[in-house]
């Protein structure tokens, strides 16, 4: 089906334990973004890509690795998780750096 | 950092009245999106505004971008129940970096 995907839906790990969160589109968008959904701060941005093997920094990106080796994926990488990392993941793609369009989200928790 | 502040936080309306929210930056945007997320789901696009003063409809809702490139409006005409859910405003600020609102939470009482 076309649109953006995220995998896993929800998942569950340890302190100290690597984590990676995928996302996918069909969309063929240029851009890609990870954001983190936390009660009382929103969204905010950890990483973004403006094509494939362009990645910067967002708001957050402290703990987060991303990569871009294809235009339609987009891995977001914890390579220790923390506590603080329990969230909620979305993952958005957008022809141009402004519209974006939103996976379903992963929901992580970190114990 | 940038914090985009939205009000009022929660509204709670009767099905049919209308609705507006703003949402204010203390730096200059270029473009002013509005986002509907509804419980487990991710942010929607409803509307978005890539010039000052623009205003844009989408069927019973009507945002605005601001004069000033830093406040935007929505308004949504005749509520209805499936109207429920946050209300996000989002941009690139000129730096690029994009933020997104604190929210505002809907409730429509039929």
């Amino acid at each position: 089906d076309a649109g953006i995907t995220q995998s896993p839906r929800y998942k569950i790990t340890e302190t100290g334990r690597q984590v990676t969160l995928m996302c996918h589109q069909t969309w063929s968008h240029s851009y890609m973004f990870w954001y983190r959904q936390d009660l009382g701060h929103g969204l905010r941005l950890i990483y973004y890509s403006a094509a494939a093997d362009i990645t910067d920094k967002g708001e957050v990106p402290d703990g987060y690795v991303v990569s871009r080796s294809k235009t339609e994926n987009f891995p977001l990488t914890l390579e220790s998780a923390t506590r603080s990392q329990t969230s909620v993941y979305f993952c958005a793609s957008g022809q141009r750096g402004a519209e974006q369009f939103f996976g379903p989200g992963t929901r992580l928790t970190v114990l | 950092g940038q914090q985009l502040n939205q009000s009022p936080q929660s509204m709670f309306i009767q099905e049919g009245e209308d609705v507006s929210m703003n949402c204010t930056s203390s730096s200059i945007f270029n473009t002013w999106l509005w986002y509907k997320q509804d419980p487990g789901e991710g942010p929607v696009l409803l509307i978005a505004l890539y010039k000052a003063g623009e205003l844009t409809s989408n069927g019973r809702l009507t945002a605005q971008f601001g004069i000033t490139r830093k406040d935007s409006f929505l308004n949504i005409s005749a509520s209805i129940p499936s109207d429920v859910g946050i209300y996000f405003c989002a941009g690139p600020n000129t730096g690029n970096q994009f933020y997104f609102g604190t929210g505002t939470s809907l409730t429509v009482i039929p």
